[in-house]
């Protein structure tokens, strides 16, 4: 069973550009959930998808935005990237949305290996 | 609200030896708690998880860990450990009573096994 691919694993982009990232979640995976990780600020949650639907965001700028196909694979999108979004940002999946009470809150995360994005 | 602390940056321990990665929480209601680890240019590896039932929770590669609801607190543990298991440790708390809350991470524990 293929487990979560995020492409493209390291890339370089310059201030002011903007980036495109991309998760294709295990297979049957309807949730795909992105997470920015820096060595200052750790894991800070970025958005979920679910059902091409986002289900909950994090606490950053517009720039950040993403979108979920009907095949559940998912982009996110960085804009007028700035040095500070130099960072690991890794993007999991799970059977069903964690959001909500109930058992899907106990459902595990799957993760990618990560996109490593570099801003000069 | 629902947070996670990791009092240690980093836990030394001799190949063979116990080790402990310490976890506290916080949450409204009742908590989901996660523990993941982190090799060099990985994504994060599911370990273990605690949802309700035995405060003992044993997870992959040998690892358990030990809820305490009175003291807030979910210490991953392993017998005896390998250089191998030397990395990053994650914990994480949904809490199960809230409508919207993504996986809260701590800030990481690294843990050094030496030979």
């Amino acid at each position: 069973k293929a487990g979560v691919t995020q492409t493209p694993r390291y890339l370089i982009k310059t201030r002011g550009q903007q980036v495109t990232l991309s998760c294709s979640p295990i297979s049957g995976h309807r949730s795909v959930s992105w997470y920015q990780q820096t060595p200052g600020q750790g894991l800070q949650f970025l958005f979920e998808y679910f059902s091409e639907t986002q289900r909950n965001k994090g606490n950053f700028p517009g720039r950040f935005s993403g979108r979920q196909f009907s095949n559940s694979r998912s982009e996110m999108n960085v804009s007028t990237l700035e040095l500070g979004d130099s960072a690991l940002y890794l993007c999991a999946s799970s059977l069903s949305s964690g959001i909500g009470t109930g058992p899907s809150g106990a459902n595990v995360l799957t993760f990618g290996a990560g996109s490593r994005l570099t801003v000069l | 609200a629902q947070s996670v602390a990791q009092p240690e940056d980093q836990v030394n321990v001799a190949e063979g030896n116990p080790l402990t990665v310490k976890c506290t929480y916080s949450v409204s209601g009742n908590p989901y708690l996660f523990w993941y680890v982190q090799y060099p240019n990985r994504g994060l590896q599911f370990l273990l998880k605690y949802i309700t039932g035995d405060n003992l929770v044993k997870g992959s590669y040998g690892f358990e860990a030990e809820f305490n609801k009175s003291q807030t607190s979910f210490h991953l543990k392993k017998p005896s450990a390998l250089v191998s298991d030397s990395a990053l440790y994650f914990c994480a708390v949904r809490d199960s009573y809230t409508g919207r809350r993504a996986l809260t991470f701590g800030s990481g524990t690294r843990l050094q096994v030496q030979p």
